[in-house]
């Protein structure tokens, strides 16, 4: 079975804040594929990264970096300087060997950016 | 290029009232798949299917029906709402030759409300 633990639920910092969101996963398969979403007011769902578990190399985009570490099981993302356009609910998300390939979803975690 | 179309994108119903869902995509895509997001729940997957004529049960089933009878097509019907189905409706599609390394599109949702 796979589980995605989000376990900050809300975050609220102030803009040009630095902001790490938490993501800690469970499977039992040896490849898996770790996501990250964006769900911005308007409600659509934004693809943001998908990582393999065999690159445990971290990447930056822009704003944007991201921390796999499978020794700890987890994945966090960080928004360096944030803005109040990355106000959103931002979801983790696992696809193992199961169900298709569907994602297994984290409950989110809502990032509110203040002016 | 119009992805992932869902329809409708929103409706209300009363209890016991049936209707279908429909997702449709124009990616050629095999994979399919409808999830519920619920309030700090995240995103649960519902069905899936992995070609034209299948289709499988995911977490949350009960309450459900679904169709493939076209590769590009996949209706989620709910024979007698409850409120208990009150929620946003999310379709993806992804393409089968690269399993899980590749990002799910998202249909932009569906709320319905069940009163």
């Amino acid at each position: 079975a796979q589980k995605v633990t989000q376990a900050q639920t809300e975050i609220s910092v102030v803009e040009k804040e630095d902001v790490t969101l938490d993501c800690v996963y469970e499977t039992r398969d040896t490849t898996y594929y770790l996501f990250w979403y964006k769900q911005p007011p308007s409600g659509e769902l934004v693809f943001l990264i998908r990582r393999n578990s065999f690159d445990e190399q971290n990447e930056i985009s822009g704003r944007y970096s991201w921390n796999f570490q499978k020794s700890t099981s987890s994945f966090n993302f960080t928004i360096t300087a944030s803005q109040v356009v990355d106000s959103a609910v931002y979801f983790c998300a696992l696809i193992g060997s199961d169900s298709g390939y569907a994602l297994n979803f984290g409950k989110g975690t809502s990032l509110l950016v203040t002016p | 290029n119009a992805g992932v179309t869902q329809t409708p994108k929103f409706r209300v119903l009363k209890t016991g009232q049936s209707m279908t869902l429909l997702c449709a995509q124009d990616m050629n895509h095999e994979y399919m798949y409808w999830y519920r997001q619920d309030p700090g729940m995240g995103l649960r997957l519902i069905h899936y299917s992995v070609g034209e004529g299948t289709t499988a049960k995911g977490e949350v089933p009960d309450g459900y029906n679904v169709s493939r009878l076209k590769k590009q097509n996949f209706l989620l019907g709910l024979e007698s709402a409850a409120p208990s189905q009150t929620s946003v409706y999310f379709c993806a599609s992804s393409y089968s030759d690269r399993g899980g390394d590749q990002p799910q599109h998202f249909g932009d949702g569906t709320r319905l409300s069940i009163l």
